[in-house]
């Protein structure tokens, strides 16, 4: 079975640092994209920050850009998603998503999430 | 406020037809076929339902489909069946923004 199975959320103060994890399974992880997504309470889904398969190259959303970093370990089957600096509107729940094949724009599978909340 | 705009709920009967629309704008739905929907129970993962506007992946029921016209598109559920209840989401590519893609601001279906 394809999955994917996200850690590492919980409560840190803003300013804090938080590395979440993506474990895959049942697929060849090193052959795709990999992305992270969130939602904040009450909004709706907001695309955080991409890589491709052999991690030559990232993106990241305007509103993390310098603070988060998206990383992969290919061997270990584990997709990272370290987050500093952190801030009240980085609360959400972070998905991540399998895209199919470079640059095509839908993800299947997505994990079901791990909450982060950043309040003091 | 979410790049794509879709109603807050819709509901319907079990066994009616329902249509969620997705609006966007000519930088977005309006000029590429990269339309994705996809279906959130409560505290599961989101589930795709629609690629490429039309495209139902293996194993996603024929009653789900997509369409499109000018910069709204659309999913509908025939036969509504009361496991649809759940929230939906639209998803395209944008060519005016950063973001690898934007989303819609998600739609209730209450199966009533």
């Amino acid at each position: 079975e394809v999955q994917l199975v996200e850690s590492g959320g919980g409560l840190v103060q803003p300013g804090g640092s938080l590395r979440l994890s993506c474990a895959a399974s049942g697929f060849t992880f090193s052959s795709y994209w990999m992305h992270w997504v969130r939602q904040a309470p009450g909004k709706g889904l907001v695309w955080v920050s991409r890589v491709n398969s052999d991690e030559s190259s990232t993106t990241y959303a305007d509103s993390v850009k310098g603070r988060f970093t998206i990383s992969r370990d290919n061997a270990k089957n584990t997709l990272y998603l370290q987050m500093n600096s952190l801030r009240a509107e980085d609360t959400a729940v972070y998905y991540c998503a399998r895209e199919y094949s470079g640059y095509d724009y839908w993800f299947d599978p997505w994990g079901q999430g791990t909450l982060v909340t950043v309040s003091s | 406020q979410s790049a794509l705009t879709q109603p807050a709920s819709v509901s319907g009967s079990p066994g009616q037809s329902i249509t969620i629309s997705c609006t966007g704008t000519s930088n977005d739905v309006g000029s590429y076929n990269l339309v994705s929907w996809y279906q959130r129970h409560p505290g599961k993962a989101p589930k795709l339902m629609i690629y490429d506007v039309s495209k139902r992946p293996s194993g996603v029921s024929n009653r789900f489909s997509g369409s499109k016209s000018g910069n709204t598109a659309s999913l509908t559920i025939s036969g509504l069946q009361a496991e649809d209840e759940a929230d939906y989401y639209c998803c395209s590519y944008a060519s005016s923004t950063t973001s690898y893609v934007v989303f819609g601001g998600g739609t209730k279906l209450t199966v009533l």
